[in-house]
């Protein structure tokens, strides 16, 4: 079964400057996709960012990226110049890409963004 | 082109009674997803669904909870008579295809059991 950590339960970082949030998850399958979602206090989830696990180039969204590892199993992800919408809860999540749908999801992390 | 769709938003359900959550996907989607969200935890996967198909059900606790998405309208998520314990955030998902990897969510339904 996958099971999926995220070790930093809250972080902060200054606006404008740059915050890591660390993942990392166990899974037996070699080929998988990885997301990271935010939840802002609004509930809604947004997905950030993707990374298909095939692929050793690291996904990249504007300010957002991936540092992937296959081999050690992580999936962290930089915010670069943070700002005050950034601030919510991330959740990261891998998937199979076999026939189940499910995300399998960390218990987030709670990002505060001080001005 | 709307987003997937919840309601309610917010129900309030006393011990024993029942709820039900509705869900219409995204235009075009025929695969369904629940997850529930108990507070200060990150979501867990219940039942995956195709239309008047349950493709996963590995999540779902055994009893008072059951799931549909019949040929036409929404995805019903339902639990029978409900426990405190039951109180969380449900959140639906869909997704057009099996493989398609993106799910896109809904903002959630919040229920509270009094």
């Amino acid at each position: 079964a996958q099971t999926v950590t995220q070790s930093q339960p809250e972080m902060s970082v200054q606006e404008a400057e740059t915050v890591t949030l660390s993942c990392t998850y166990d899974t037996s399958e070699s080929d998988y996709y990885l997301f990271w979602y935010k939840q802002p206090p609004s509930r809604q989830m947004i997905l950030v960012i993707r990374q298909e696990a095939y692929k050793q180039q690291n996904a990249t969204e504007n300010r957002f990226s991936v540092n992937f590892q296959k081999a050690a199993k992580s999936f962290s992800l930089k915010i670069s110049d943070s700002q005050l919408g950034d601030a919510a809860m991330y959740f990261c999540a891998p998937k199979r890409s076999s026939n189940t749908g499910k995300l399998i999801f960390g218990q987030g992390t709670t990002l505060q963004v001080k001005p | 082109n709307a987003g997937v769709m919840q309601n309610p938003r917010h129900l309030v359900r006393r011990r024993g009674q029942e709820a039900r959550l509705r869900c219409s996907p995204m235009k075009g989607h025929s695969h369904v997803y629940w997850y529930r969200q108990l507070p200060e935890e990150g979501l867990k996967f219940m039942v995956y669904l195709q239309k008047e198909n349950i493709i996963d059900e590995s999540g779902m606790p055994k009893e008072r909870f059951s799931a549909e998405f019949p040929k036409e309208g929404p995805s019903i998520l339902r639990i029978q008579q409900v426990v405190r314990g039951d109180s969380a955030a449900y959140f639906c998902a869909s997704s057009p295809t099996r493989g398609y990897n993106e799910q896109f969510f809904g903002p959630g339904t919040r229920l509270t059991v009094l």
